[in-house]
């Protein structure tokens, strides 16, 4: 099993409609962040988050860390074709530790 | 600025070949790392380099072995391919092993028959 799951592996909405994708561990966590990857292309990040309980907006994406810092979810509304992709969770057990990263998930918006 | 690049982008192997992967990066940063991407798998460390000088194994460094050059370039070399590494291939860096955010490649695409 993986330190960080990632839920679920593939989602496919229609323009318009909002998704939620959830990352989660038995970990605690010094801080997470958010990857998005396009085909052909390495990850970028999106953002990162540090205080349990912190959220995060990007437009219509928005990032939420776990009050025990062991999960952490990604919120995006009214989903456009340009938010198609694969989302990746990544974190640091401690400051300076290995980045880890989650199973990604896979998301698909229909125009 | 570039940023992080990485050759070849795709490549083809024999079981038992072996070649080096190269990655450069102009961002002046200290750390840097190699990764494989695998369906359902994320991304896993291979190895990382944290400062110029230093190398580390990370969390599959089993069949590769890393150089780093100077402070720019960070090669990864297969000795002596197996299917097993059908895979692509990430190079990362970071401002140091502290600093968040990572910054990746374009990836090499990797196919060992």
């Amino acid at each position: 099993t993986q330190l960080l799951e990632q839920s679920p592996q593939f989602l496919s909405i229609q323009e318009g409609e909002n998704l939620t994708v959830y990352c989660n561990s038995s970990s605690v966590f010094s801080s997470l962040q958010w990857y998005r990857q396009e085909p052909g292309e390495g990850p970028v990040l999106l953002v990162t988050v540090v205080t349990g309980g912190e959220v995060k907006k990007l437009k219509r994406l928005t990032f939420q860390f776990g009050d025990a810092r062991k999960d952490s979810s990604l919120h995006i509304t009214a989903a456009q074709p340009g938010d198609t992709g694969l989302y990746l969770c990544a974190g640091h057990l401690t400051a300076g530790n290995k980045l880890t990263f989650g199973g990604g998930t896979r998301v698909l918006v229909k125009p | 600025n570039a940023g992080v690049t990485q050759t070849p982008k795709f490549q083809v192997l024999k079981t038992g070949q072996s070649m080096t992967l190269q990655c450069a990066q102009d961002m002046n940063h200290n750390s840097m790392y190699w990764y494989r991407q695998d369906p359902g798998m994320g991304l896993r460390l291979i190895y990382y380099s944290a400062s110029e000088g230093t190398t580390d194994k990370g969390e599959v460094p089993n069949g590769y072995n890393v150089s780093r050059l100077n402070k720019r370039e960070f090669s990864l070399r297969l000795e002596s391919a197996a299917p097993s590494q059908t895979s692509v291939y990430f190079c990362a860096s970071s401002l140091n092993r502290d600093t968040y955010e990572q910054y990746f490649g374009p990836g090499t695409r990797l196919t060992v028959t």
